[in-house]
Formats: C-alpha cells, sequence, structure tokens
C-alpha cells in the first residue's frame, strides 16, 4: 500500500523559515516525481512544486520562486521543501503527492495527509 | 498559467439523483485532465483522469468525458458517500492547475 506521510509543519512569524518533510514507502520512490500541492484553509488546491525521480529536475509555481526549495533523498524514501521567507499567504495544508505524467504535466494518484504550516505573527 | 473554472460552486442534491459538474479550461489542454474528491478533513483522491478513464476501485457511477477546453464530472446516482467537494486538474503543462471546487451538499 502507498503510503506518503508528512512532518514538520508548525506556526512560524512572516520571514521565518520551515522544513517539511515526506516520508514514502510502498512503492519504489525513485521510480516516480513527486510534487507538493497546498490547500489555505477554506480554500482549493494549489500546485507548490515538482521534482523529477533524480531530483536533478525542479519545477515551481510563481508564487513560492525563489523561496521555496524541493529536493528528495531516494536512499531514504523522502522528500523535502525548505520554506524560506515565509509569508501570510502561505498559510496552507502541504501535501505531498505522488506524480503520474501525461503530456507535459502531471496528475496525482497518492496524497498524504498533509502537513499544516501557519505564518502568523 | 491555463487557468481552470468550474460550474456550479455549489450543488444540491438527492441520495438517486444524477449529478453533473463542469470544467472549462482557458486554453485547449486536450484531455488532460483529472478529477478528484476531497472530504472535510482529508486528502483529496483521484477519481479520473486523461478525461474519461476511472481509476482502479472508484465506482461506476462516476464517468468523465470532454476534451478542448470543456469537461463533465457525471455521477450517475448519488450515494451517501458522494458528498464531497470535487476539483478538475489540468496537466497539460508542468505548472498544474486546479479548479476552484464544486461542493455536492445534501438537499
Amino acid at each position: 500500500e502507498v503510503q506518503l506521510v508528512e512532518s514538520g509543519g508548525g506556526l512560524v512569524r512572516p520571514g521565518g523559515s520551515l522544513r517539511l518533510s515526506c516520508a514514502a514507502s510502498g512503492f519504489t520512490f525513485d521510480n516516480y516525481g513527486m510534487s507538493w500541492v497546498r490547500q489555505a484553509p477554506g480554500k482549493g488546491l494549489e500546485w507548490v512544486s515538482t521534482i523529477n525521480w533524480n531530483g536533478r529536475s525542479t519545477g515551481y509555481a510563481d508564487s513560492v520562486k525563489g523561496r521555496f526549495t524541493i529536493s528528495r533523498e531516494n536512499a531514504k524514501n523522502s522528500l523535502y521543501l525548505q520554506l524560506n521567507s515565509l509569508r501570510v499567504e502561505d498559510t496552507a495544508l502541504y501535501y505531498c503527492a505522488r506524480e503520474v505524467r501525461g503530456s507535459s504535466g502531471y496528475y496525482y494518484d497518492s496524497w498524504g495527509q498533509g502537513a499544516l504550516v501557519t505564518v502568523s505573527s | 498559467d491555463i487557468q481552470m473554472t468550474q460550474s456550479p460552486s455549489t450543488l444540491s442534491a438527492s441520495v438517486g439523483d444524477r449529478v453533473t459538474i463542469t470544467c472549462r479550461a482557458s486554453q485547449s489542454i486536450r484531455t488532460w485532465l483529472a478529477w478528484y474528491q476531497q472530504k472535510p478533513g482529508k486528502a483529496p483522491k483521484l477519481l479520473i483522469y486523461k478525461a474519461s478513464t476511472l481509476e482502479s476501485g472508484v465506482p461506476a457511477r462516476f464517468s468523465g468525458s470532454g476534451s478542448g477546453t470543456d469537461f463533465t464530472l457525471t455521477v450517475s446516482s448519488l450515494q451517501p458517500d458522494d458528498f464531497a467537494t470535487y476539483y478538475c486538474q489540468q496537466y497539460n503543462t508542468y505548472s498544474a492547475t486546479f479548479g476552484q471546487g464544486t461542493k455536492v451538499e445534501i438537499k
């Protein structure tokens, strides 16, 4: 059974930093690209970042480019998201999701339960 | 970025009803469209990909159709477990975008 378990969320002040982790199990992690998708309280879904299977190709939404960094450690079956220069509008539940490729993009066939990031003074 | 617009935003329906949700893309995405179901406090669940292919384990009362810019998700006979919020997502480009969601409520 595919399992994705996020951790590392918390309360942080504007301008602060946080590192999210996602532990994967139940599948061959380095066969898949992975993404982070977030959901602000009471709002819809927003794609944040993607990383390919070997970590050499990454992509970011304009709203986080230059502030967030995605990475992975295949030997540990782990995905990470480093969040820097956090803003109030970054407050959200952050999901890690397994990608399935189609055309130039991806859909997501497995999701974690999410890690809550709250940015507030 | 490709914009995705769902309608309606909220839908009130009864058990047994046939329900249709529409998703429109701001430009052609061919059939690179997925649908998800999300229940309160839970992660999204994949229902359909490539516009009309049912994900394994998803009940056959769910179906998807469309291509280009206009898509629909249909539930042929709404069940109590189907009251949830539904999202469409385009993956024609690497920067995926989602619709704003359609909440299906009990009438």
